[in-house]
């Protein structure tokens, strides 16, 4: 059973427009929210991440939406970039715990 | 900055072979993992390791192997190569210090002929 859905496989948007990207849980532990973005031939890197007492983080385009209660988070990238076409992945863990629970990942495109 | 390198970056057997991959990090983070990455199905972790002769099972350890030899190294070996397992795998490392933030190698493709 996967712990961290995210609900689309791809998704294309054009230069210029917001995308959005979803992501759910399962587990109601699960305190730490990283989103990490890989390019093709290269390892995730973080890009943004919230922890659960949060709603909202951001960081210059990116942002992060988070509703503990519904427990479901979004990553919205504003005024996309042809160069954020990248694979986007949602991830969880609970407090003071090692390991990362990784999302099947979100293919962006953003086309000129 | 730091690093990490993952060898061989291509690693071809045969069905049955018992194959090894190496990682390295000059981190000096204590936490190494494993994940193999297969498209559409996300990073599943194989192993992870907290320090050194530190060994963790993840979620999909079954047909694998792993060695924390010392701090700075973690190996995963495929104990038969399977032609449905041939994917990405990614090493990564991580600390406290950093916020628990993974830093992953560029990955390693397993290719099963």
């Amino acid at each position: 059973q996967q712990q961290v859905r995210q609900s689309s496989q791809s998704l294309t948007v054009w230069e210029g427009e917001t995308a959005i990207l979803n992501c759910s849980y399962e587990n109601s532990a699960f305190d730490y929210f990283p989103w990490y973005q890989q390019f093709p031939g290269e390892g995730p890197a973080l890009l943004i991440a919230i922890r659960s007492v949060s709603d909202k983080k951001e960081d210059g385009r990116f942002t992060i939406f988070f509703n503990k209660r519904e427990k479901n988070l979004s990553l919205h990238i504003k005024d996309s970039q042809p160069g954020d076409s990248a694979t986007y992945f949602c991830a969880a863990s609970p407090s003071n715990y090692n390991v990362l629970y990784f999302g099947s990942g979100t293919k962006l495109t953003v086309e000129p | 900055g730091g690093i990490i390198t993952q060898t061989p970056k291509f690693l071809i057997g045969q069905e049955g072979q018992k194959l090894t991959l190496k990682c390295q990090q000059n981190f000096n983070h204590d936490t190494m993992y494993w994940y193999r990455q297969d498209s559409g199905k996300g990073l599943r972790l194989i192993y992870y390791s907290i320090t050194e002769n530190d060994l963790q099972k993840g979620d999909l350890s079954e047909g694998y192997d792993a060695s924390r030899e010392k701090k700075s190294s973690f190996s995963l070996t495929v104990t038969s190569a399977q032609k449905n397992e041939m994917a990405v795998f990614l090493c990564a490392s991580s600390n406290p210090d950093s916020g628990n933030t993974l830093y992953f190698g560029e990955g390693s493709r397993l290719i099963v002929v």
